[in-house]
């Protein structure tokens, strides 16, 4: 199975800072992968996939990037509302495979 | 819009089968080419996917869970399947049933678009 490393595996931020997370995988999963955000008690987000086609509804602030192995989510000024846990996930080849997620707090 | 809804028992006694079950509204599960998945989530950890079925009813399964699940459309065309045999407490975890990304036609792919809220099983005699 593909690994998906994500790094940080946690942040803590201020509102206002730009946030990045960065998910590498074992081997080039192309373009297949995608960025979700889970908040407490709630089934995950998906945010961006493709690795840059943000979802319908998902605000600008959000950014995807890269392609292969290395791939990037930035959030450019983080709102209270983005505090979260964050997964990749690549569905390239089976089975489905999602990253450790990275927990953003507030700093 | 696609909704889907988890329903099962919430315990499940070591070495006996999990069932639920996933009722998508808005949607037929034969109707355009989709895949439908299950994943589960134990409590403070990652996500896993446990399997698919497509449109066309066939399936792809974990290979670490591959011989324990089956995963199946029911006979009403808007509900699909999980089963888990012989559990014990490391399948504790809360199960979601998801629908993959895509227009339904041209493009589609696995990666959840659309989840349910996700159901609690808790495995424990």
């Amino acid at each position: 199975a593909i690994q998906m490393t994500q790094s940080p595996s946690s942040l803590s931020a201020s509102v206002g800072d730009r946030v990045t997370i960065t998910c590498r995988a074992s081997q080039d999963v192309r373009s297949d992968f995608g960025w979700y955000q889970q908040k407490p008690g709630k089934a995950p987000k998906l945010l961006i996939y493709g690795p840059s086609t943000l979802q319908s509804g998902v605000p600008s602030r959000f950014s995807g990037s890269g392609s292969g192995t290395d791939f990037t989510l930035t959030i450019s000024s983080l709102q209270p509302e983005d505090f979260a846990i964050y997964y990749c996930l690549q569905d390239y080849t089976y089975p489905l495979t999602f990253g450790g997620g990275t927990k953003v707090e507030i700093k | 819009q696609v909704q889907l809804q988890e329903s099962g028992p919430g315990l499940v006694r070591p070495s006996q089968t999990l069932s639920l079950t996933c009722t998508v509204s808005g949607g037929s599960i034969n109707s355009g080419r989709f895949y439908w998945s299950w994943l589960r989530q134990p409590a403070g950890k990652g996500l896993e996917w446990i399997g698919r079925v497509f449109s066309d009813g066939s399936t792809v399964y974990s290979p670490t869970l591959k011989s324990r699940v089956t995963i199946s459309v029911g006979s009403s065309q808007n509900q699909f399947s999980l089963k888990l045999t012989s559990v014990t407490a490391a399948d504790t975890a809360v199960y979601y049933c998801a629908r993959g990304w895509g227009d339904g036609s041209v493009s589609s792919g696995s990666a959840p678009l659309y989840w349910g809220q996700g159901t609690l099983v808790t495995v424990s005699s």
